[in-house]
């Protein structure tokens, strides 16, 4: 089965330091999405990229988050610094979206990236 | 009010029981509805699509009722496997950009 790749797995950090998740989304998807989620909050979009072009980070504090697709077979997210409240995990999901066409084949998500800031 | 919600439960039901989930959303340009399931520590997994007519994938039913703005998810003859929190997914446009509601917990008993 095709699978969403995210490093790391797990990572605890002191606040203040930055962090660095990566995600290698299925080959051939078009979309990639990063989801934050926690207890309280339950999953919260970040920022979603179709063909690499960003098309909505609205759901991230642009002052310490930034999103990026430096290549089809890339996307990072990047906290700089980071806070206790970023603790949370992370999950990177990718699908397949045809816009011409209406063709929608859902997201997989990536097994996530469980961030502790400390 | 929130874009998508849900009954946070949790439901506890024994085994081999008919268990419902219902879900509302906000806003009516929504265009497509998903029920996805994670289990505990994992990923969100597509479960079903939800379509205008109604669908059915063994055990497991969707309906999708548009003029009240109401999805729901019905598992019949429940198993222990079942245990996990399900969630509601609706697309709200063009932008093919999902938005999760907190999940309904479900745990099945022997």
């Amino acid at each position: 089965d095709a699978r969403v790749t995210q490093t790391p797995r797990h990572k605890v950090t002191e606040m203040g330091q930055e962090v660095t998740m990566r995600c290698q989304p299925i080959l051939g998807h078009n979309t990639v999405f990063w989801y934050r989620q926690t207890m309280m909050q339950g999953l919260e979009l970040l920022a979603y990229f179709r063909n690499r072009a960003p098309l909505d980070d609205s759901g991230m504090p642009k002052d310490r988050f930034s999103a990026e697709m430096p290549d089809a077979t890339l996307a990072t997210l990047k906290i700089q610094p980071s806070e206790p409240r970023d603790s949370a995990v992370y999950f990177c999901a990718s699908g397949l979206v045809l816009v011409e066409t209406g063709m929608f084949y859902g997201y997989t998500f990536g097994s996530g990236t469980r961030l502790t800031v400390v | 009010r929130k874009e998508v919600e849900q009954d946070p439960g949790p439901f506890n039901v024994p085994e081999g029981a008919t268990v419902a989930f219902n879900c509302t959303y906000s806003n009516s340009a929504s265009q497509s509805f998903f029920w996805y399931r994670q289990d505990c520590r994992k990923e969100p997994k597509l479960l079903m699509s939800v379509y205008s007519s109604g669908n059915e994938d063994g055990r497991f039913t969707a309906q999708l009722n548009r003029a009240s703005q109401y999805i729901s998810l019905l598992i019949r003859d429940s198993k222990l496997s079942d245990s996990a929190t399900y969630l509601c997914v609706v697309n709200r446009g063009s932008n093919y950009k999902l938005t999760f509601g907190k999940g309904t917990l479900l745990t099945v008993n022997p």
